[in-house]
C-alpha cells in the first residue's frame, strides 16, 4: 500500500506570508496528486489536481508542484480565509488521503 | 448547480448494518462521473470508501471491501452505501462526493455523522 505522509501537522503564520506544506508518497505516484482544503464543519474542496493544475474559482495565490514522491502546496500571501485544514491525495488506484496539515493565522 | 444530500440513520447498533442514501441534484447519475464515498474520523483522518459508476461498476478500499456494498438508483437519481458487522470504530462523518480523486469536477457532499452505538 501507497502511503502518504504530510508535514508540519500544523502551523501558524502571519496574514502575508509564504507557506509551504509538504506529502511524500511512499511510492512513486508520478503526477497522481490531489490537494484539498477543509474548513470547519464543511467538506473538503478541491484546490489542487493533478499536482499543479488549479481547480477553476481557486485564488491564484495557491499552487502546487512536485513529482514522482514529493510534493508542495504553496500558499504565495496568506489571507485570513485561508485557516483550515489541508489534505493531500493520491489518485490512482486507492485515493488514499494524508493526514493533514492545519493552518492558523497569528 | 450541483447538489449531493447524504441522509440516513445517525446511529447505528454495533454488528448491524450502516445504511445511507446520497440524493444527487443537477446532474444525472448516468453521467459519465463516478460516484464516492469518503469517511472522516479525527483519529484517522479522511478514509475512502470506495466508489461506483452509474452501470454498477465498482472499486472498494481494499481494507472495506468485505463489508461494504454501493449501488446506484437512476430512477431516484441517488447513490448508496451498506457497511455491514459494523463497530464503534465504523463512527464518522460520511461524504458522498463526485469524481473523488479524478479531477475537476470533483465535488463533495456536506457530510453526515454516523454513531455506532448500542
Amino acid at each position: 500500500d501507497i502511503q502518504m505522509t504530510q508535514s508540519p501537522s500544523a502551523l501558524t503564520a502571519s496574514v502575508g506570508d509564504r507557506v509551504t506544506i509538504t506529502c511524500r508518497a511512499s511510492q512513486n505516484i508520478y503526477a497522481s496528486l490531489n490537494w484539498y482544503q477543509q474548513r470547519p464543519g464543511k467538506a473538503p474542496e478541491l484546490l489542487i489536481y493533478a499536482a499543479s493544475s488549479l481547480q477553476s474559482g481557486v485564488p491564484s495565490r495557491f499552487s502546487g508542484s512536485g513529482s514522482g514522491t514529493d510534493f508542495t502546496l504553496t500558499i504565495s500571501s496568506l489571507q485570513p480565509e485561508d485557516s483550515a485544514t489541508y489534505f493531500c491525495q493520491k489518485s490512482n488506484s486507492i485515493f488514499r488521503f494524508g493526514q493533514g496539515t492545519k493552518v492558523e493565522i497569528k | 448547480q450541483v447538489q449531493l444530500q447524504e441522509s440516513g440513520p445517525g446511529l447505528v447498533k454495533p454488528s448491524g448494518t450502516l445504511s445511507l442514501t446520497c440524493a444527487v441534484a443537477g446532474v444525472s447519475i448516468s453521467d459519465t462521473y463516478w460516484w464516492s464515498w469518503v469517511r472522516q474520523t479525527p483519529e484517522k483522518g479522511l478514509e475512502w470508501i470506495g466508489e461506483i459508476f452509474h452501470n454498477g461498476n465498482t472499486n472498494y478500499n481494499p481494507s472495506l471491501r468485505s463489508r461494504v456494498t454501493m449501488s446506484v438508483d437512476k430512477s431516484k437519481n441517488q447513490v448508496s452505501l451498506n457497511l455491514t458487522s459494523v463497530t464503534a470504530a465504523d463512527t464518522a462523518i460520511y461524504f458522498c462526493a463526485r469524481d473523488c480523486g479524478r479531477g475537476p469536477d470533483d465535488f463533495w457532499g456536506q457530510g453526515i455523522l454516523v454513531t455506532v452505538s448500542s
